[in-house]
């Protein structure tokens, strides 16, 4: 069984500029998560989705971070314009539908630097 | 709300030796603990849980950890490491109501031989 996929790894762009991370949830698993992970840090949840619904966004930075999850699928998550301040780890995460929320199952993250 | 508090941010053992990494949580009910290790350029590996009942916890890789309500504590331990267990390990705590996972800051593992 394929495991949660991300791309690109390694992301490297100026300040100012737009830049999307992709993922891809192990099949069958309906939440599906976006943490960030700052240097030195532990992730901290962004946005979690229930199928194509968002059911918690609080952490988003709404100005400048969006994310989709038009099929219930696979997601998306932009920023645009980046900042400094957005170089970090981003993680995608997945877990089973049946509320078992702390099953969840990593990818291996994209590392944004920002310059 | 929620914390996790993992006090080393560093240790360094020597292969062999035993080890334990320090957790600490803030809950307001009985809580779901979870230990995790990261690799460098991998995702998150969960490496055991604790959600109820026997208050010591067996997981992959020979590592436990002991959950103590009275410390509000979930140290990891393993009783001889391996340079192989070099990584970062991630406590977290279950947030029921948020229905998500809340991290501490990770331990950084460094085994030396």
């Amino acid at each position: 069984e394929a495991g949660v996929v991300q791309s690109p790894r390694y992301k490297i762009i100026e300040k100012k500029q737009p830049v999307a991370f992709w993922c891809n949830p192990i099949s069958g698993h309906n939440t599906l998560y976006w943490y960030r992970q700052n240097l030195g840090q532990g992730p901290e949840l962004l946005i979690r989705y229930e199928n194509e619904e968002a059911v918690d966004d609080s952490q988003l930075p709404k100005d400048r971070f969006s994310a989709e999850r038009l099929k219930g699928v696979d997601s998306t998550l932009k920023i645009q314009p980046a900042e400094l301040g957005d170089s970090a780890v981003y993680l995608c995460a997945s877990s089973p539908s049946d509320g078992r929320y702390y099953e969840q199952y990593f990818g291996p993250g994209t590392r944004l630097t920002v310059t | 709300a929620q914390s996790v508090t993992q006090p080393d941010i560093h240790i360094t053992v020597s292969e062999g030796a035993s080890l334990e990494l320090r957790c600490n949580y803030s809950y307001g009910a009985t809580p779901y603990l979870f230990w995790y290790v990261q690799s460098p350029g991998q995702g998150l590996q969960l490496l055991l849980k604790y959600f109820s009942g026997d208050t010591l916890v067996q997981g992959i890789k020979g590592f436990e950890a002991e959950f103590k309500r009275s410390q509000s504590s979930f140290n990891l331990r393993k009783p001889s490491v391996h340079w192989s267990d070099a990584a970062e390990y991630f406590c977290a705590v279950g947030d029921r109501d948020g229905n998500k996972l809340v991290f501490g800051a990770g331990t950084i593992l460094r085994v030396k031989s």
